[in-house]
């Protein structure tokens, strides 16, 4: 059984699309996070939910919006979307907010044309 | 400000030999440590971590880490490299002080020669 799962796993569209990213995850977990790695790899947070509240808004756009229906699920809505937003976008989970050892998602490949 | 630093883009081993990739780190306070794998096309997996108690930290494929308060650093080692070791590793760190997340550094590619 998958512990953190993503979907699309690949998402291609085209400059100025509305896009969403789904992630659950059945660890009973009340921490979840949105990553995006970018080209070189480089790891850096965007968000991260408590029991369903913002905790975490990192310097990122407002055209990102997360939401969560509950605390097994972080989606990741997408506006206007732009050449720059091309990256991987990670989700992660974890049991408590302060420093517990996150769970990943297999990543979802973003390329806009 | 927190801030991790991985100084090796690339650490190349041959099989057999110990390996070693590094991690030193800038926080305030007594933060918790902790060591991720990438492997390609994969999401990170968590290694091990370290938050008070023995130095020496052991987690996951057989990998370890030293943890040096002086020297602020949290080395990851391993006593015999394999070829399915090769992969990304990163280094992060949780302040404890101050924001509530994993900063995280640029990671470290290691590549395991047979």
């Amino acid at each position: 059984d998958t512990a953190v799962s993503q979907t699309p796993k690949y998402l291609v569209t085209q400059m100025g699309n509305d896009k969403s990213i789904k992630c659950e995850q059945n660890l009973g977990h009340d921490t979840m996070y949105w990553y995006k790695q970018d080209s070189k790899k480089f790891l850096k947070i965007m968000f991260s939910y408590n029991n369903k509240e913002l905790i975490i808004n990192e310097t990122v756009p407002n055209r990102f919006s997360p939401k969560s229906p509950d605390k097994a699920h972080l989606n990741l809505h997408i506006n206007s979307l732009e050449l720059g937003d091309s990256a991987v976008y990670f989700c992660a989970s974890s049991q408590q907010l302060a420093g517990g050892s996150q769970f990943f998602g297999p990543g979802t490949r973003l390329t806009v044309l | 400000a927190q801030s991790v630093a991985q100084p090796e883009d690339q650490v190349n081993v041959a099989e057999g030999n110990p390996l070693t990739v590094k991690c030193t780190y800038s926080v305030s306070g007594n933060p918790y440590l902790f060591w991720y794998v990438q492997y390609p096309n994969r999401g990170l997996q968590f290694l091990l971590k370290y938050i008070t108690g023995d130095n020496l930290v052991k987690g996951s494929y057989g990998f370890e880490a030293e943890f040096n308060k002086s020297q602020t650093s949290f080395h990851l080692k391993k006593p015999s490299a394999l070829v399915s070791d090769s992969a990304l590793y990163f280094c992060a760190v949780y302040p404890q002080t101050g924001a509530n997340n994993l900063f995280f550094g640029t990671g470290t590619r290691l590549t395991v020669i047979p």
